[in-house]
């Protein structure tokens, strides 16, 4: 079983929708949680970030984590065509830990 | 915003070759660089953890004597693939975070793609 699970889609939705993208994981010692962007043939970028459970809301991105059920998502309200790219989940335990990865999922949002 | 780059975009090269991947912190001193290797449509995966002036940590399954990395200074990295072969062509990216910085800090660069013919 993998640390972090992530449905890798494609997700396609019109401009304008409601996005949720979620991952589970299975170490309950993870701690810090990180959803990053990445356009084709681009590193990562950081979106949001969450320490511990509760939500956190910065523009159209809401980013929930719920420890007790080892499940985080990501919310994107009133999604537009730039917003499609690939959007990986990452979390780890401490501030000297690893990162570990989701596979990402694959987002299209059409005109 | 902490701006890491990587030297260069793109590498074609025989098998056989041996190739430098660079990754610079451009405003920041970076305490610790990651190399990461990411597959097509699939997620990024830790080689090696390098911290300044120290040998890098590698990942279970990685090979160091083919993936060198040497981190000289606090702004610079490289990642050198000693005789490269066709399966080791992917996207690699590297990251860095500085002490100052707080746990989910960690700055991307823009990622390297090798092809190796």
């Amino acid at each position: 079983q993998k640390e972090v699970e992530q449905d890798p889609g494609p997700l396609s939705v019109p401009e304008g929708a409601i996005v949720s993208l979620n991952c589970t994981y299975s170490n309950s010692a993870f701690q810090y949680f990180m959803w990053y962007r990445q356009y084709s043939r681009k590193g990562p970028e950081l979106l949001m970030y969450t320490y511990s459970s509760g939500n956190k809301e910065d523009g159209r991105f809401t980013a929930q984590v719920d420890k007790s059920s080892k499940y985080i998502s990501l919310f994107i309200r009133d999604s537009q065509p730039s917003d499609s790219a690939t959007y990986l989940c990452a979390m780890k335990g401490n501030q000297g830990g690893k990162l570990i990865f989701g596979q990402g999922t694959e987002l299209s949002v059409k005109p | 915003g902490a701006v890491v780059s990587q030297h260069p975009s793109r590498v074609i090269c025989k098998s056989g070759t041996s190739v430098k991947i660079e990754c610079r912190s451009l405003d920041f001193q970076a305490t610790t660089m990651f190399w990461y290797r990411q597959f097509p449509k699939q997620s990024l995966m830790l080689m090696a953890t390098s911290n300044e002036g120290s040998k890098a940590t590698y990942e279970q399954g990685v090979e160091k004597d083919k993936f060198l990395i040497n981190h000289a200074s606090l702004t610079l990295s490289t990642l050198t693939v000693a005789s490269a072969h066709p399966e080791d062509s992917s996207f690699y990216i590297c990251s860095a975070t500085w002490t100052g910085g707080t746990a989910y800090e960690q700055y991307f660069g823009p990622g390297t793609r090798l092809t190796v013919t």
